[in-house]
């Protein structure tokens, strides 16, 4: 299968400080990325759609201030947490997904995710 | 986005079938039917889709009700790797694929 890249893997931060985790589809083009955020024990939560030359689409209830998002090109999205917070700490994964406006045919790859404590 | 439901958790014995199983009765005519897996401490894994005929790959089978209305994932010998939260989601064609996850079933493998 394709594989999704994270980076950092983990991060621990200062309250107050922004932190950015790359996201690249290391051997596809991904048309759209996905954001999600996971707390302990919960299920994933979609924050945003990015798609490559356009802003993010954010669920209800996401900052898009708060969430930066980045496509810059065909692989490589970014999030950035500005002013970190520490309820902002939880496990951020991203996903790609080739296919554009067909992306039901097509299965989505996840990166690893990336840990991020704020203290 | 339609809903599916699935149990909460399952146990099988390493070595041996599990068939999990998932409830989407209001599934639409486009909607593809994918399966995921999400280990601890990780991101989550493809592990097949399929929109109307039963599919096999290397990791597992999908079974598709002939009225779309449940499926089940079947994975023919379990081992202790296949301990995970296992996702059945349903995804719509006419869109950018997102994926909008419920609880999952949690499998837990017996040595």
């Amino acid at each position: 299968g394709a594989v999704v890249s994270q980076h950092p893997s983990r991060v621990i931060c200062k309250s107050g400080t922004s932190v950015k985790i790359e996201c690249r589809s290391l051997d596809f083009q991904a048309t759209t990325m996905f954001w999600y955020r996971q707390f302990p024990k919960q299920s994933l939560m979609l924050m945003a759609t990015s798609n490559e030359g356009s802003k993010a689409t954010y669920e209800q209830g996401v900052e898009k201030d708060k969430f930066l998002i980045n496509h810059a090109s065909l692989t490589l999205s970014t999030l950035t947490v500005t002013s970190a917070h520490p309820e902002d700490s939880s496990f951020y994964i991203c996903s790609a997904s080739i296919g554009g406006l067909a992306g039901g045919r097509y299965e989505q790859y996840f990166g690893p995710g990336t840990r991020l404590t704020v203290t | 986005d339609a809903k599916t439901t699935q149990p909460n958790s399952m146990e099988s014995n390493e070595e041996e079938p599990v068939h999990l199983p998932c409830n989407h009765s209001t599934i639409s005519g486009t909607d593809y039917i994918h399966w995921y897996r999400q280990l601890p401490s990780q991101g989550p894994e493809y592990v097949i889709h399929g929109l109307t005929s039963n599919v096999n790959n290397r990791m597992a089978s999908l079974a598709i009700a002939e009225d779309r209305k449940s499926s089940t994932l079947i994975l023919h010998r379990a081992t202790l790797r296949d301990a995970a939260v296992y996702y059945c989601i349903l995804r719509d064609v006419p869109s950018y694929g997102k994926l909008t996850f419920g609880q999952g079933t949690i499998l837990t493998v017996h040595p």
